[in-house]
């Protein structure tokens, strides 16, 4: 079974800019969870999607945004970014069971100048 | 809003020592698991306890759950370079959201 997939791997944008990250979650899991790494925070949860709604949310800004399709594949988006966005997005998938193990893909890092 | 207070953030030492890594909390968790993240990848999962007072051995690996069901140890026996990596505690809440404390970060020397 292919694990999870995350797309691009690295990232560079200049303040001011957007960006969309895409994950592709395990065949057959249905949730999909995006967290926010950074050396200072660790690992922050941004949002929480299950068959296509937003079942969770984090304490982020309205910049931060993403949607689910009816394949389980998730995009976040963050718009107007910020040098403070920089870091490494993860996702992690579960089938959707409180209570599931989370698998998480490598990772997007993005930069931001 | 850090919930989960890891200790120690660094930790290097030699191969064949023992270890312990906390992790503490002032709220109470559903329940709490242990992950283990090297460069380049995202975490996975080592353990998940849920009982207070539970405690689960992998292999060189022990994870104890707090009695109060708020804090952890992961206690490493012979520690190899193998073990080196970040070491991340998460704190399931009723709610089903995640909370994960800021990590260790252990290197053992061959």
């Amino acid at each position: 079974k292919a694990g999870v997939t995350q797309t691009p791997r690295y990232l560079i944008k200049t303040r001011g800019q957007q960006v969309t990250l895409s994950c592709s979650p395990i065949s057959g899991h249905r949730s999909v969870s995006w967290y926010q790494q950074t050396p200072g925070q660790g690992l922050q949860f941004l949002f929480e999607y299950f068959s296509e709604t937003q079942r969770n949310k984090g304490n982020f800004p309205g910049r931060f945004s993403g949607r689910q399709f009816s394949n389980s594949r998730s995009e976040m988006n963050v718009s107007t970014l910020e040098l403070g966005d920089s870091a490494l997005y993860l996702c992690a998938s579960t089938a959707g069971v409180i209570g599931d193990t989370q698998y998480f893909g490598p990772g997007t890092r993005l930069t931001v100048l | 809003t850090q919930l989960l207070e890891q200790s120690p953030q660094f930790l290097s030492i030699q191969e064949g020592e023992n270890l312990t890594v906390y992790c503490n909390s002032s709220s109470v968790f559903s329940s709490l698991q242990w992950y283990r993240q090297e460069p380049g990848e995202g975490p996975v999962l080592l353990v998940t306890v849920v009982t207070g007072g539970e405690v689960k051995k992998l292999k060189r690996l022990t994870f104890q759950f707090g009695d109060a069901r708020k804090d952890s140890s992961l206690h490493i026996t012979a520690a190899q370079p193998g073990d080196t990596g970040l070491y991340l505690c998460a704190g399931r809440n009723t709610g089903n959201q995640f909370y994960f404390g800021t990590g260790t970060s252990l290197t053992v020397i061959p």
